[in-house]
Order: structure tokens, then sequence, then C-alpha cells
């Protein structure tokens, strides 16, 4: 089974902080994104990487950077935290034929930006 | 651009019985996947079901089937004999095969399932 870990499940932190949030998956995929989530909007994707050092912005973009040094860490920073990204951040993979697979996903941080 | 449409933000079923979560989508693409996506409480994100579009067949894992209209752009989940662990948020998600967004996924907004002993 694909195993993808995000570092935390409950993180808060305050307002102007730079933050850091960290996914590991242990499966060689070679694709991995960032979403955030909130009740009402479903899933909107942030950032996704396709390769080491790759990446690509998503759908909303604006107040994150990601940074993926090796393939299974993709790691996703808010430059100076503020209330509004306070949310649901899900981290996913994907491997083999893009479009084929389902990603995979791990359990989710619930950020809270004080 | 692709849209996903889940017109239920909620639905409740009763233990044993049959449900259907409805999803629409919108795209001129003719070489997709869609997907059935269930999120329990406070739980991890798995795949319930996928459906590749060039297949006319209905996807079929156990309890849980698709009605898939490719022509009228809907993909509804059918559950069936309800069990109170299929409580859970559902989404349903639309990927392209398709140049540099290969892989990416939309999702529709989600329908929270309740299921009532």
């Amino acid at each position: 089974d694909v195993k993808v870990t995000q570092s935390s499940r409950y993180l808060v932190k305050r307002t102007g902080e730079k933050v850091f949030l960290e996914c590991v998956q242990d499966m060689d995929h070679e694709n991995m994104f960032w979403y955030r989530q909130d009740p009402g909007l479903g899933l909107r994707l942030i950032y996704f990487s396709y390769d080491v050092k790759m990446k690509e912005k998503g759908d909303i973009p604006e107040g994150y950077s990601v940074s993926r040094e090796k393939k299974e860490r993709f790691s996703l920073i808010l430059e100076s935290a503020s209330t509004n990204q306070t949310s649901m951040y899900l981290c996913a993979t994907l491997g083999g034929t893009r479009g084929r697979q389902p990603q995979h996903f791990g359990d989710g941080t619930r950020l809270s930006i004080l | 651009a692709q849209t996903v449409t889940q017109s239920q933000p909620e639905m409740s079923v009763q233990e044993a019985e049959t449900v259907t979560l409805s999803c629409t989508y919108d795209t001129s693409e003719s070489d997709y996947y869609l997907f059935w996506y269930k999120q329990p409480p406070s739980r991890q994100m798995i795949l319930v079901i996928r459906q590749e579009a060039y297949k006319q067949q209905n996807a079929t894992e156990n309890r849980f089937s698709v009605n898939f209209q490719k022509a009228a752009k809907s993909f509804s989940l059918k559950i069936s004999d309800s069990q109170l662990g299929d409580a859970a948020m559902y989404f349903c998600a639309y990927g392209t095969n398709n140049g540099g967004s290969q892989g990416n996924l939309i999702f529709g907004k989600g329908t929270k399932l309740s299921v009532k002993p």
C-alpha cells in the first residue's frame, strides 16, 4: 500500500510566521500534490510537482510556495501566514501513467492561523 | 475549463438501504477519468471507484457502483446495502489524460452522507 505521511495532524501558528508543512511518500511516485480543503469548496489545488526540483502552480498558489529537493518529500511553505490560510491541507501522490491512476492522500494537516 | 458539480451538499440513508449520489461534469475532452473518493470524519481520503471515459461498462466495486452517462456528462455513485461505516464526505473528481495537467484532479464540493441505524 502507498504510504503518504504528513508531518502534523494539527498545527497552530501565528499571523506572519513562516510555516512548513511536510509530506513524505514511500512509493517512489513521481507526482506529488498539495491541496487545501475548505467546507463548501471541496479540494483546491495549490501546487504540484512531477519530478524532483520541478513545480507547477495549481489553481490557488498565491501566498504559498513549495519545495521538492528529494523525490519522496514535498514541502508546502506559507511565507507569511495569514488568518485566511486557516484550512485543512492535503498532500497526495500519483505514480505510473498520469491520468490513469488515482491519487493517494495523506491524513491531512489541520492548520489554524491565529 | 473543466468543472465538477455535486448538487447534493448532504444526503441521508437508512442502514441497509440504497442511496445514489449525483455528480455532473463539464469537459470538451474525450479522454478522461472519473473518480469517487470517500473521506470519513477525521480520516484519510480513499478511492472508492474509478471509471475510464472510453469504457461504456459501468464500474463496480462490491456495494459501490456508478452510472456513467457520457453524453449527459453524469457520473453518479450508488451505494447498496448501506452500512454505518459508509458515513463520510464523498467527492467526485475528474482527471484529464492530456498535456501538462495529466494526472491532476478537479474535485466537486462534496456530498456529506449520513447513515441512520
